[in-house]
């Protein structure tokens, strides 16, 4: 069955730097784009970024253009996140979420996600 | 592209019909879905392509709705489903979505 579970997440000073993970099992990883969402604690989901199937396209929030890098290793079946000059507002729940359709991440929805990985940015 | 959804909350018994509302700023064809998250929990899909039903998901949940104006049903609300409910606009970047729509047992 698909699984995607996230670690990296930790309390970190502001201007600071983390990175995530997201290991995937139980489909073809190398086939499907992968997103990044987060939920600040008691808010809303925010989409944060994502990656082509082959991490040759890379979309990300405004909030955090800049500041964070999404990428992917195929041959260990893993996504990450790279988040440098870290603020109390990255503050939240980090999910990665698999694209529904193979190949291009298309129109569909995100059909399987992490159980989250929490990033605390405080003094 | 915004996403607002109404109401923001709603209070509703067991086997009541419930209905949400999710507004976009701009056209977005079919693309949309909506999503239920529990306490805890990540987001799951319900529902894709504004009204086709992931696999799994019970058939009293329904979606309609094109262009800018899409609803989630649910035709006869279980235990089960209080929770929240977010739609997403999957037609361009960024993937937003709405704030979300509480349903809480009354």
């Amino acid at each position: 069955q698909v699984q995607l579970v996230e670690s990296g997440g930790g309390v970190v000073q502001p201007g600071r730097s983390l990175r995530l993970s997201c290991a995937a099992s139980g489909f073809t990883f190398s086939s499907y784009g992968m997103h990044w969402v987060r939920q600040a604690p008691g808010k809303g989901l925010e989409w944060v970024a994502v990656i082509s199937y082959d991490g040759g396209t890379k979309y990300y929030a405004d909030s955090v253009k800049g500041r964070f890098t999404i990428s992917r290793d195929n041959s260990k079946n893993t996504l990450y996140l790279q988040m440098n000059s870290l603020r109390a507002d990255d503050t939240a729940v980090y999910y990665c979420a698999k694209c529904f359709s193979e190949g291009g991440c298309g129109h569909g929805g995100f059909d399987y996600w992490g159980q989250g990985t929490l990033v605390t940015v405080s003094s | 592209i915004q996403l607002t959804q109404s109401p923001s909350s709603l209070s509703a018994s067991v086997g009541d019909r419930v209905t949400i509302t999710c507004r976009a700023s701009q056209g977005i064809t079919s693309y949309l879905a909506w999503y239920q998250q529990k306490p805890g929990k990540a987001p799951k899909l319900l529902i894709y392509a504004a009204s086709t039903l992931q696999s799994g998901v019970p058939s009293r949940f329904s979606g309609s709705g094109s262009g800018t104006d899409f609803t989630l049903t649910i035709s006869s609300l279980q235990p089960e489903d209080f929770a929240t409910y977010y739609c997403q606009q999957l037609n361009s970047y960024p993937r937003t979505f709405g704030q979300g729509t509480k349903v809480e047992i009354k």
